[in-house]
């Protein structure tokens, strides 16, 4: 049972342009949500992150946009640059209520491919 | 800098063995994680612990044990491997209950022949 799901599993961009990648969960008890990127060859790194009571949260050129009526969320990269070219995770976390320990459930991840 | 280091990067064991995957972090936190990452199925939780001696299962614990004996060490145990459990495996340290805390290591890519 897939409780966050990235339905796209890759996306090309042309440099400049905007990077939208999307990312749905299931489980009405997530509250946080983060992105993280990942090289070949290294581990994941967090990238931004939103709480449920906010629906945007923005940090230079990446913008995380939640919609919790669809819990659906979608993170944006303006201008999209080569060195954006990763794997990049959609997690979810029930902070509230006790006994999660912070652990993430992660989606099946979106390869960005940004040509120059 | 802080890390989370993982012993091996690469590793080749035989069908039945009895392997170990090793992680230390030397940020002093609470929290932490084994996952393994497959093509299409992204990062899924294996075990986490929060304390010293303490584990909880994640969602694909079968096959799997850990061992946390210090705070900086966090063991994964395969009791006898077999070829479905070839995967990237990733060990991650956290200091809070926030997942935005989680710091990776840089994986250990496990091939079971």
């Amino acid at each position: 049972d897939q409780q966050v799901k990235q339905n796209s599993p890759s996306l090309s961009v042309q440099e400049g342009r905007i990077s939208i990648l999307n990312c749905d969960y299931t489980n009405s008890m997530f509250d946080y949500f983060l992105w993280y990127k990942k090289y070949p060859a290294e581990g994941p790194t967090f990238l931004i992150s939103i709480s449920s009571i906010k629906d945007k949260n923005e940090d230079g050129r990446f913008t995380v946009f939640l919609n919790k009526s669809a819990k659906h969320l979608s993170l944006h990269i303006v201008p999209s640059q080569p060195g954006d070219s990763a794997v990049y995770f959609c997690a979810a976390s029930a902070i509230s209520g006790g006994t999660s320990y912070g652990k993430l459930t992660f989606g099946q991840g979106t390869i960005l491919t940004v040509h120059p | 800098d802080v890390k989370v280091t993982q012993s091996s990067r690469y590793l080749v064991k035989r069908t039945g063995e009895k392997v170990f995957l090793e992680c230390v972090q030397d940020m002093d936190h609470e929290n932490m994680f084994w996952y393994r990452q497959d093509p299409g199925l992204g990062l899924r939780l294996i075990y986490f612990s929060y304390d010293v001696k303490m584990k909880e299962k994640g969602d694909i614990p079968e096959g799997y044990s850990v061992s946390r004996e210090k705070k900086e060490r966090f063991s994964l145990i395969l009791e006898s491997a077999s070829t479905n459990q070839t995967s990237m495996y990733l060990c991650a340290s956290s200091f809070s209950l926030q997942g935005w805390g989680y710091t990776f290591g840089s994986g250990t890519r496990l091939t079971v022949v």
